[in-house]
């Protein structure tokens, strides 16, 4: 089976500056791992995904993350976050042979003005 | 907006009773998946369906059944409710099942589910 690990449930950082989610996963095999964001009181929207090929993966408003097969993350950044960013975001992963994510707990980040 | 509409968007229930939730998938989409996300926690695989089939289960009780109709329209449908049963409800569309390359799962906004 696969699992998440998100290691910062909570982080806040001031407008304009930069910012790093961390997420780690383990699993036994290839996996495809994806960043969704959570605005209150909806649904998950698809920020980015890695399926194979570069490790450097960009995704909408800004926000890119890498894979790291030797360490077993994906970490999700953004230069410069905006007020707008203050959302929830959860890591998951799958395989290719899964039907399901496994989502990490999330982390809430708080963009201060 | 994704396309996948989940009603109602908040309930209502007391221990014990039955809940049907309903889940419209995105037009083209042959695959739902239902996950419950509890408070302050990431969303957990409850089952997927496929073409009208289960086609994986998570950890829950069989007391959570669904069903998916022929417009690929879903329910989850839970009896014997418990208060651990107080989340948000999540379904997901996608055009084939989670893990096949390249499939992105769309998600409805959820239903909030509160059990008293």
């Amino acid at each position: 089976a696969q699992s998440v690990t998100q290691l910062d449930s909570q982080v806040p950082v001031f407008e304009e500056a930069p910012v790093e989610l961390r997420c780690n996963y383990s699993s036994s095999v290839s996996v495809y791992l994806f960043w969704y964001v959570q605005y209150p009181n909806q649904g998950l929207q698809l920020l980015l995904k890695y399926l194979s090929g570069s490790t450097l993966v960009k995704g909408i408003n800004g926000f890119e993350a890498e894979f790291n097969k030797s360490q077993t993350s994906f970490h999700l950044r953004k230069p410069s976050v905006h007020i707008s960013d203050t959302a929830e975001y959860f890591c998951a992963v799958t395989t290719n042979t899964g039907n399901q994510f496994y989502f990490g707990t999330g982390t809430s980040l708080t963009v201060i003005p | 907006e994704t396309g996948v509409t989940q009603s109602p968007t908040h309930l209502i229930k007391t221990r014990g009773q039955q809940v049907t939730l309903r889940c419209s998938s995105q037009s083209g989409h042959n695959t739902v998946s239902w996950y419950q996300q509890a408070l302050g926690q990431g969303p957990q695989f409850i089952f997927q369906y496929y073409r009208e089939e289960e086609n994986g289960r998570g950890n829950f009780p069989p007391r959570f059944s669904g069903l998916q109709f022929p417009n690929y329209s879903s329910e989850l449908n839970v009896n014997a409710l418990e208060l651990d049963d107080s989340a948000l409800y999540l379904c997901a569309s996608s055009l084939d099942r989670v893990g096949i390359m390249n499939t992105e799962a769309f998600f409805g906004q959820g239903t909030r589910l509160t059990v008293v």
